[in-house]
């Protein structure tokens, strides 16, 4: 089974501090993205990535931008938080077997 | 530009079946997904739809139709457990999976 692991699960942010989510996965898979999903909104592409060092903007980049050093890791930096960017924040995977691997979620909280 | 248009809302019945449906203005068109999603939990794959017609998985099937740009996702024997989000994403011409808002299920007994 794919597993994707985004290792903050909860986090309480000042405005304006840097702020850093992991994502983790373990298939090897080109495609990741990132996610937030805020109430009547649904789930709002920020950035993706293709490969290594690859990266395109999603539909809501402003405020965000993204690492991906290595093909498992992607990694989604708040550089200067504000309260406008409390959200749920899901990476995802994307196999060549067209199924979209979710991870659980990171709820950050900015105050 | 890409529009994903779903219910809000839906309630049904134990035992019943409900249909939500989901109609798409995309540019390019290769695939259609439906996910389920619980409150405070990650949206879990349920159906992947690329051609036309009807694709059954035990009590969930889904439906494409392409030429209409609209989807159905059909749960039969509504059980409790069923009340979740249902989200419909297509990937379009650039192959990034965009999502509909996703439409709130309400099962009561």
């Amino acid at each position: 089974d794919v597993k994707v692991t985004q290792s903050s699960r909860y986090l309480v942010k000042r405005t304006g501090e840097k702020v850093f989510l992991e994502c983790v996965q373990d298939m090897d898979h080109e495609n990741m993205f990132w996610y937030r999903q805020d109430p009547g909104l649904g789930l709002r592409l920020i950035y993706f990535s293709y490969d290594v060092k690859m990266k395109e903007k999603g539909d809501i980049p402003e405020g965000y931008s993204v690492s991906r050093e290595k093909k498992e890791r992607f990694s989604l930096i708040l550089e200067s938080a504000s309260t406008n960017q409390t959200s749920m924040y899901l990476c995802a995977t994307l196999t060549s077997g067209n199924t979209i691997y979710f991870g659980e979620g990171s709820w950050l909280t900015v105050v | 530009g890409q529009n994903i248009d779903q219910p809000t809302e839906m309630t049904a019945t134990e035992g019943a079946i409900v249909q939500i449906n989901c109609t798409y203005q995309t540019s390019g068109f290769n695939g259609l997904f439906w996910y389920q999603q619980h409150a405070g939990e990650a949206p879990t794959f349920l159906s992947y739809n690329v051609l036309d017609g009807l694709e059954e998985k035990g009590r969930f099937s889904s439906f494409l139709s392409r030429s209409k740009g609209y989807s159905y996702l059909l749960l039969k024997e509504l059980q409790m457990k069923d009340s979740a989000s249902y989200l419909c994403a297509v990937k379009g011409g650039s192959y990034i999976p965009t999502f509909g808002r996703g439409t709130s299920l309400i099962v009561h007994p």
